[in-house]
């Protein structure tokens, strides 16, 4: 099962640069995240989604942008690459009901802004 | 608003030593937590949640946690650490459809 896949793995860009992280789920979820992870600060939110059309800002969504054109696929966009948004960035899913409310992660893709 | 804190951010033991790992919850509503565990260069993988009733929860590896609802806690333990322990631990909290909160996480190394 390929579960969340996220490409590219590694990226560097320079400042200004624009570029688009991918992320494909086959599980069917209504629900995708994205997260950043910096060192000693955990997973932040950045965008989500509830399903196909809907998409909401989460904790720090300044520099991003999101679409949710199918139920699979859900890129996080970034428009003019700045320093600060050297990161880990993470891409999951889940779907809700019954007792579960686990997130499925993505390998994490690894960007550095020059 | 719900929050997540960790009290110990570097843990460094000895293998066979116990481990507890500290976390703290703040919100009300339904309390859904969470410990995810993340491997040198590799994702988050879910290690043991809590939705309700049985407040000892046990996961994968030996680990299990402890729902205190009267101190808001949510410890991760362990009896006996291995090397391969050596990871982050995030604790985290939600489940809704906003997804999770998580703690700033907890780096532990195992020496042999």
């Amino acid at each position: 099962n390929a579960g969340v896949t996220q490409t590219p793995k590694f990226r560097i860009l320079k400042i200004g640069q624009s570029m688009t992280l991918q992320c494909t789920q086959d599980m069917n979820h209504n629900y995708m995240y994205w997260y950043r992870q910096d060192p000693g600060m955990g997973l932040k939110l950045i965008y989500y989604s509830v399903g196909a059309g809907i998409t909401d800002k989460g904790e720090v969504p300044n520099g991003y942008n999101v679409s949710r054109s199918t139920t699979e696929d859900f890129p996080l966009r970034l428009e003019l690459a700045a320093p600060s948004q050297t990161s880990v960035y993470f891409c999951a899913s889940f779907t809700p009901g019954g007792n579960t409310g686990e997130l499925f992660f993505g390998e994490g893709s690894r960007l550095t802004v020059l | 608003a719900q929050s997540v804190s960790q009290h110990n951010h570097h843990v460094i033991l000895s293998e066979a030593a116990s481990l507890e790992l500290g976390c703290n919850y703040s919100y009300g509503g339904t309390v859904n937590l969470f410990w995810y565990v993340q491997y040198p260069g590799q994702h988050l993988q879910l290690l043991l949640k809590y939705f309700s009733g049985d407040p000892l929860v046990k996961g994968i590896k030996g680990f299990e946690a402890e729902f205190i609802k009267s101190k808001f806690s949510f410890n991760l333990r362990k009896p006996s650490v291995q090397w391969s322990d050596t990871a982050e631990y995030f604790c985290a909290g939600g489940g809704g459809a906003d997804g999770l909160t998580f703690g700033k996480g907890t780096h532990l190394i195992i020496q042999p």
